[in-house]
């Protein structure tokens, strides 16, 4: 599998906007980009998912580059909700997902 | 159900002790997956499960794991003689479909097993 790579940790203020990149240079072209997040105690979440547009959801937004290299998860207004630990992960298979280090999301009030 | 359902949430046990995990997949959903979270963020695949088949088991220590799951049961992640690296989060998931890389997996609570 392709692999990706996310900043161990970013931090945010509440109610502002966060974007969390995921570089992801060796994807294949039949490769989908998910994003899944764990918050604290519990299972991972699903969050959004795209291939080559831009994506849009309740939860967030996908931006995914024109070379497909690159993506970020845009978060339009952090709740302290939010933190979590989101995961960039490349599945063109639809069987196990392979989770990387993740991005730990931190809100501050 | 609506969700995952995993019990126990918490399981102790001393070294060389059996530990059986239980996974109920979201009803309708006929795809399982097993995953072993050790450190923080470090997650392994185990086991799937198409039905009461194996799908792929790749992930799992031949010798002292096995996974089952039957109809009209829950599945199913047994350890035997369970060792001290064995302490980690097991986390059930289950999905609709499996096959198209568009498939979302729903996660379950996860079983905290700790050995001593």
């Amino acid at each position: 599998d392709a692999k990706t790579t996310q900043p161990n940790s970013m931090e945010s203020n509440e109610e502002e906007p966060v974007h969390l990149p995921c570089n992801h240079s060796t994807i294949s072209g039949t490769d989908y980009i998910h994003w899944y997040r764990q918050l604290p105690s519990q299972g991972p979440e699903y969050v959004i998912h795209g291939l080559t547009s831009n994506v849009n959801n309740r939860m967030a937004s996908l931006a995914i580059a024109e070379d497909r290299k690159s993506s970020t998860l845009i978060l339009h207004r952090a709740t302290l909700r939010d933190a979590a630990v989101y995961y960039c992960i490349l599945d063109n298979a639809g069987n196990m997902l392979t989770f990387g280090g993740g991005t730990r999301l931190m809100v501050k009030p | 159900g609506e969700e995952v359902a995993q019990t126990p949430k918490h399981l102790v046990r001393g070294e060389g002790q059996k530990a059986k995990l239980y996974c109920a997949p979201i009803k309708g959903h006929s795809y399982v997956f097993w995953y072993q979270q050790v450190l923080k963020n470090e997650f392994k695949f185990l086991i799937s499960f198409q039905n009461e088949n194996v799908f792929d088991e790749t992930g799992m220590p031949k010798e002292r794991f096995s996974a089952k799951c039957l109809p009209n049961s829950p599945c199913s992640l047994e350890i035997q003689a369970t060792k001290l690296e064995d302490s980690a989060v097991y986390f059930c998931a289950s999905s609709l479909f499996m096959g198209s890389p568009t498939d979302t997996q729903y996660f379950g609570p996860g079983t905290r097993l700790t050995v001593l």
